[in-house]
């Protein structure tokens, strides 16, 4: 069993609609949870970073872990053309190295 | 800052070559890693470094070998290049090892012919 499942994709939506994204992982030491952008032929970028359960929002950006479930959720709201990326969920135990998902193509259509 | 820095973006090698990728930061960070990235198989762990001097293996470290004489600079070395290598090479740093915020370069892309 993969330390972090993530589902593909890919996913294409029109834009202004909300878009969900998920992970799910097995290892309960788990406590910081991350998600990452990736532009087509760029490196990751750091999107939003969470401590151990509840939400965090950040503009049109919303984090959520729920750690009883071992599932954690990025939601965007009014999705632009320009979120179109690869989105990548990471994890890790404090001190420890990070597990990342295979990541979820978006596509926002105008 | 420049943030993390990689060369070259892109490189195309025959089977048996080897060479350099070059990764530098300018952010004082201590870790300092690499990473590959294929199709399906998400970011995986090659090396990593907590300090000058410091290296020690990922998750995937055959073929692959690397050094840090300085802060600022981890770079990987393949030693003799196979098919298999073929990969987007990301190098990333973060302040500590107890620091969780990961800060990634913008890629090598390696062909291995």
């Amino acid at each position: 069993q993969k330390e972090v499942e993530q589902d593909p994709g890919p996913l294409s939506v029109p834009e202004g609609a909300i878009v969900s994204l998920n992970c799910t992982y097995s290892n309960s030491a788990f406590q910081y949870f991350m998600w990452y952008r990736q532009y087509s032929r760029k490196g990751p970028e750091l999107l939003m970073y969470t401590y151990s359960s509840g939400n965090k929002e950040d503009g049109r950006f919303t984090a959520q872990v729920d750690k009883s479930s071992k599932y954690i959720s990025l939601f965007i709201r009014d999705s632009q053309p320009s979120d179109s990326a690869t989105y990548l969920c990471a994890m890790s135990a404090r001190g420890n190295q990070f597990y990342f998902g295979t990541g979820t193509s978006l596509t926002v259509i105008p | 800052n420049a943030g993390v820095t990689q060369t070259p973006k892109f490189q195309v090698l025959k089977t048996g070559q080897s060479m350099t990728l070059q990764c530098a930061q300018d952010m004082n960070h201590e870790y300092m890693s690499w990473y590959r990235q294929d199709p399906g198989m998400g970011l995986r762990l090659i090396h990593y470094s907590v300090g000058a001097g410091i290296t020690d293996q990922g998750e995937v470290p055959n073929g692959y070998n690397v050094s840090r004489s300085t802060t600022e600079d981890f770079p990987l070395r393949l030693l003799s290049a196979a098919p298999s290598q073929t990969s987007v090479y990301f190098c990333a740093s973060r302040k500590g090892l107890n620091n969780e915020k990961l800060f990634f370069g913008s890629g090598t892309q390696l062909s291995v012919l």
